[in-house]
């Protein structure tokens, strides 16, 4: 079966200081892989994606994630941390019925 | 951007009592809506896959005479938590699916479900 391990539940950084928030898989077969951000009160926001295309993977508001098989990791990255990027990271890996699995989720809080 | 919204947001409700959670996609059609279960401090667990006029699809473990749903329309999916217990108390969110990508999935902002 399909599963993800996220690494840190919470991750504290200081803005203007890289993010990192750390994904391990365990796969089968070849995984597509997600990240999904939920900020409080709003619903799940896909940040980026891999569906076996480029192995660095950009997203949206300058995140990105490398997807490295020999390592079977899919670490989100960012250069430079913003307040508005303090929230909720899941790590995803859909199965091979095509269902979304949720890593636990790391909490990311940016301080000034 | 896809909106979904869920209502309520957050419920308290008595042992034994049913309540319903409503599940919209606002401003598109969505063929298929997915329901989420999340207990605190752990991560979405899958409860069960509905498409649009036919029955949902429960996983495993998932009791599908207590969580009753429904998917009448192309924008709304209801779930209905029946004789519902202190146990059931977690955060349920709902998603919907535009297109056959599976990452093509818009999710609502979830609701708080309280079994005194």
């Amino acid at each position: 079966a399909q599963s993800v391990t996220q690494l840190d539940s919470h991750v504290s950084v200081s803005e203007g200081t890289p993010v990192l928030l750390r994904c391990n898989y365990s796969s089968s077969y070849s995984p597509s892989l997600f990240w999904y951000v939920q900020h409080p009160n709003k619903g799940l926001q896909l940040l980026l994606k891999y569906t076996s295309a480029a192995t660095l993977v950009k997203g949206i508001n300058g995140f990105e994630a490398e997807f490295k098989k020999s390592e079977t990791s899919f670490h989100l990255t960012k250069p430079s941390a913003h307040m508005s990027d303090a929230a909720e990271y899941f790590c995803v890996v859909s199965d091979r019925t095509n269902k979304l699995v949720f890593g636990a989720g790391t909490i990311l809080r940016v301080k000034s | 951007g896809a909106v979904v919204s869920q209502h309520p947001s957050r419920v308290i409700c008595k042992s034994g009592t049913s309540v319903k959670i409503e599940c919209r996609s606002l401003d598109f059609q969505a063929t298929t809506m997915f329901w989420y279960r999340q207990f605190p401090k752990q991560s979405l667990m899958l409860m069960a896959t509905s498409n649009e006029g036919s029955k949902a699809t429960y996983e495993q473990g998932v009791e599908k005479d207590k969580f009753l749903i429904n998917h009448a329309s192309l924008t709304l999916s209801t779930l209905t938590v029946t004789s519902a217990h202190p146990e059931d108390s977690s955060f349920y969110i709902c998603s919907a699916r535009t297109g056959f990508q599976l990452y093509e999935q818009y999710f609502g902002p979830g609701t708080r479900l309280t079994v005194t």
